[in-house]
């Protein structure tokens, strides 16, 4: 089926560092995602991202956390600088439609905060 | 405040046997309930969903059972293979056309031949 790729697989950084996510969506889809997953915890949603723009974003999606897609390139999360409390699985997704469409997900990026 | 509740957090069942996994909310709002597997080192995948106007879906060995008024849900895999051991992910939908999804904490399933 469709999938969805997410580069690194695995980021280790020092804290205050900057980080950049990579995630390469199903080439047709128009709605992208991202979730955090603490270990051991739920994966949680943090912004959806559509026609350029964000579309709606949770408490978790902090100031210093910012998502693009510049020219129908990667789909990417920035976080600037990074804190301790963001180490954790992020899994993005995409879709072709908004509302109760189906989500398809990449593998996730670990991300460690040292 | 939205929250799915799901249980147990693993299970472990003989070839044949049948799993059940549970699921709660409670946020009224919700309005479409998809259940995810994720099998190790792969990425979660969309395996059967349900709408509120229904009670019940079938698909395969694997059913949805919808419970609006308690609201729970639930998925029962039948005739439970080895093969279906991963970890299983109920969730559930809001925000009208801009869509997330709420995500219980998971359960690992064990089928054991």
């Amino acid at each position: 089926g469709p999938k969805v790729l997410q580069i690194p697989s695995h980021q280790i950084i020092d804290m205050g560092q900057m980080v950049t996510l990579n995630c390469d969506p199903v080439s047709n889809h128009l709605y992208f995602y991202w979730y955090k997953q603490i270990l051991g915890q739920q994966m949680e949603f943090l912004v959806n991202f559509y026609n350029g723009k964000v579309m709606e974003k949770s408490k978790l999606f902090k100031d210093q956390f910012s998502v693009e897609r510049p020219d129908g390139s990667y789909f990417t999360l920035k976080i600037q600088p990074t804190a301790l409390e963001d180490s954790a699985v992020y899994f993005c997704a995409s879709s072709l439609e908004g509302g109760d469409a189906e989500q398809f997900f990449g593998p996730g990026t670990r991300l460690t905060v040292l | 405040q939205q929250q799915v509740r799901q249980s147990p957090q693993s299970l472990t069942v003989w070839e044949g046997e049948t799993a059940i996994l549970n699921c709660s909310y409670e946020d009224s709002t919700f309005d479409y309930f998809p259940w995810y597997h994720q099998f190790p080192g792969e990425s979660p995948a969309l395996l059967i969903a349900i709408r509120p106007v229904s009670n019940k879906k079938e698909d395969g060995r694997f059913t949805i059972f919808f419970n609006k008024r308690e609201k729970k849900f639930s998925l029962h895999i039948a005739d439970s293979q080895p093969g279906d051991s991963a970890t299983y992910f109920c969730a559930a939908h809001s925000g009208g056309s801009n869509a997330k999804l709420t995500f219980g904490k998971g359960t690992k399933l064990s089928v054991k031949s």
